[in-house]
């Protein structure tokens, strides 16, 4: 069985421009979530999807990030425009619905990036 | 919102002995606590949970306790080996729904 997939694993960016982060969670994972890691930092909870809906978005940033998750299967993160403090490893966890927060989450390689 | 507070955030230890890791939370619902090991350049992958309803759980040369009323739980390795090199990180639910992670803690077994 496949695991999360996120793409791309690497992107450096300018200042202002757009970048689009997607995930695609295990198959059947009902529950997505989005996190960051900035260096020696923890990874910080961004937001979490039941399929489709947003169950909790309280960790986004600001309104400069737009998740979404149409047809609830994979998921993309977009940041426009980009600042530097953006920077970071994102990563994309998947679970089953199950037990809510109590399932095991699966983390996807992450995608690092760099706004310069 | 809830806190979850990791100590050290780096470990050297030598081969052979032991290590351990600690984190506090603060959110009293809190009642699923997973232990992530991120190896250099792969995802963080779980080795160990401990759910609130027991005290102690143990997977061959990894343990975790919790202590529901401190609010404090802790990882350990024994005998450690060079594989074990990693950053580790604890976690807390919060709210039922989602997970707060520490800041990880760096280890390096030295053989």
């Amino acid at each position: 069985e496949a695991g999360v997939t996120q793409f791309p694993s690497h992107s450096v960016i300018e200042k202002g421009q757009t970048v689009t982060l997607r995930c695609d969670p295990i198959s059947g994972h009902d529950n997505l979530y989005w996190y960051r890691r900035v260096m020696g930092k923890e990874i910080k909870f961004l937001l979490h999807f039941v399929k489709e809906s947003k169950q909790d978005e309280s960790g986004m940033p600001n309104n400069r990030f737009l998740a979404e998750r149409t047809g609830g299967t994979y998921s993309t993160l977009k940041v426009q425009p980009a600042e530097l403090e953006d920077s970071g490893v994102y990563f994309c966890a998947s679970s089953l619905f199950g037990q809510g927060a109590r399932e095991t989450q699966y983390f996807g390689p992450g995608t690092r990036l760099l706004v310069l | 919102g809830e806190n979850v507070e990791q100590h050290p955030s780096t470990l050297s230890v030598q081969e052979g002995d032991s290590a351990v890791i600690k984190c506090t939370y603060s959110d009293s619902a809190s009642n699923y606590f997973p232990w992530y090991k991120q190896e250099l350049g792969k995802r963080p992958q779980l080795i160990i949970d401990i759910r609130s309803n027991v005290g102690e759980k143990k997977d061959q040369r990894i343990a975790v306790t919790l202590n529901k009323t401190a609010k404090h739980f802790s990882l350990h390795i024994t005998e450690t080996q060079p594989e074990d090199s990693a950053v580790y990180f604890c976690a807390a639910t919060y709210n039922n729904n989602d997970m707060r992670f520490g800041a990880g803690t760096r280890l390096t077994v030295k053989p």
